[in-house]
């Protein structure tokens, strides 16, 4: 049964910061991993998309790395701003292609100006 | 090009009650997925249409939910009758495929009392 996990459950920096968000996965058999973030009272809105064949995405100040045999992504965010404050959660969609995403608990980010 | 909508944002109910929430995905996408997430724990999925059939229902907690997605356009999820337990935000997420990127709604947050 697939696991997810991420840590730290909240972290609080202050702005300019490079930070790093942990998400580990106890099964390798993946499709894909997704990172999203949720603004408090709002939905979930997909950052980075990360296939099983590939190692990292890139999106603006945004990198995700996947390391699938080790169970692990790790989600970078460089020179953070308070506007990147949020909960960021992992999903991973297994390779039995069912569409079924498996949730980490997040981790709620706050970045003080 | 409207995304995932889902209605009602909050809903308060009295234990023993009925409520119905309401799914409209996007255009074209033929996959639909219920997910929950409880307080303290990670979003969990509940099921998966695609276009009108279950595809997969195995989240789903026990007989009291009832999910339908009649005509293959929007679904409803309906709680009768509605526990304490089923407090919550529940999420509505829309696809193409089942394994391209997901599309959530901001949510319907039920509160049983």
């Amino acid at each position: 049964k697939q696991e997810v996990t991420q840590i730290p459950a909240a972290l609080s920096v202050p702005e300019g910061e490079n930070l790093v968000l942990n998400c580990s996965f106890t099964d390798s058999a993946i499709y894909n991993l997704q990172w999203f973030r949720q603004d408090p009272g709002k939905g979930l809105t997909s950052l980075l998309l990360i296939q099983s064949s590939q190692r990292e995405q890139t999106s603006g100040r945004l990198n995700a790395s996947l390391d699938k045999s080790s169970g692990r992504s790790t989600l970078y965010i460089a020179a953070s701003q308070p506007g990147d404050s949020a909960t960021y959660l992992c999903a991973v969609l297994g390779s039995s292609n069912t569409g079924k995403l498996i949730f980490g608990q997040g981790t709620t980010l706050q970045v003080k100006p | 090009e409207a995304g995932v909508t889902q209605f009602p944002s909050h809903s308060v109910i009295e234990k023993g009650q009925t409520v119905t929430l309401r799914c409209d995905p996007i255009s074209g996408h033929d996959n639909l997925y219920w997910y929950r997430r409880v307080m303290g724990k990670e979003i969990k999925f509940l099921l998966h249409f695609v276009k009108e059939s279950k595809q997969d229902e195995s989240g789903m907690p026990n007989n009291r939910f009832l999910a339908e997605r009649t005509g293959g356009t929007y679904s409803t999820l309906k709680v009768q009758p509605a526990e304490l337990e089923d407090s919550g935000v529940y999420f509505c997420a829309s696809s193409q495929d089942r394994v391209t990127r997901a599309f959530f709604g901001q949510g319907t947050r039920l509160t049983v009392v």
